[in-house]
């Protein structure tokens, strides 16, 4: 079973450092970009950030540029998302997900808040 | 980079109606990498439709999806209990991944 799961969500106060990771198994993950995707409470999705499968390339929104870096362990089977100098509009819950004809396979999201 | 309208923000609907959801684009989505996702509350979303038409693994034949160019519809031919749900389109045509800002679709 294709399966993604996130970890690293938490209370993190402004200007502070979250490292999220997303577990991948059921499939061969050297092979897919895979992105992040968050979701501020009772808002709508955003798309965060891209790697490729090689994690040779990268691509981030305006938002998150020079703060958030995205990165990948093929032999961990493991994606990234170090997040720096976090503001308070960071808050959501953050979806990892892998790119197969449009982001067909998304775990189940981990809650980062970002207060003091 | 491409935004995404959807509209209307919110259908109301009844069982057995038919849908329409339509996401317009500030340009033209390359080669039609439009796709549409059903999202469901406290859950993670669900891909439906990619490449505007092409329907997802375990998709119900009640989903479609058309359109290119600047304009997509997704339509749902008979709406059962578990269609009500909030829908956001999605570009990938562009290295910037846009999504629409989400039509709910309620029940009437």
């Amino acid at each position: 079973e294709v399966q993604l799961v996130e970890s690293g969500g938490g209370l993190v106060q402004p200007g502070g450092s979250l490292r999220l990771s997303c577990a991948a198994s059921g499939f061969t993950f050297s092979s897919y970009w895979m992105h992040w995707v968050r979701q501020a409470p009772g808002k709508g999705l955003v798309w965060v950030s891209r790697i490729n499968s090689d994690g040779s390339s990268t691509s981030y929104a305006d938002s998150v540029k020079g703060r958030f870096t995205i990165s990948r362990d093929n032999a961990k089977n493991t994606l990234y998302l170090q997040m720096n100098s976090l503001r308070a509009e960071d808050t959501a819950v953050y979806y990892c997900a892998r790119e197969y004809t449009a982001m067909a396979t998304w775990g189940q999201g981990t809650l980062v808040t970002v207060s003091s | 980079e491409i935004v995404l309208t959807q509209s209307p923000a919110t259908l109301s609907l009844s069982p057995g109606e038919r849908a329409t959801l339509s996401c317009g684009a500030s340009q033209s989505v390359s080669s039609s990498y439009l796709a549409w996702y059903q999202q469901k509350p406290g859950l993670a979303p669900r891909l439906l439709i990619y490449d505007a038409s092409s329907r997802a693994t375990g998709i119900p034949d009640r989903f479609s999806g058309s359109g290119s160019g600047t304009d997509f519809t997704l339509t749902i031919s008979r709406l059962e209990p578990e269609d009500f749900a909030v829908y956001y389109c999605q570009q990938y045509g562009s290295s910037s991944y846009t999504f629409g800002q989400g039509t709910k679709l309620e029940i009437k």
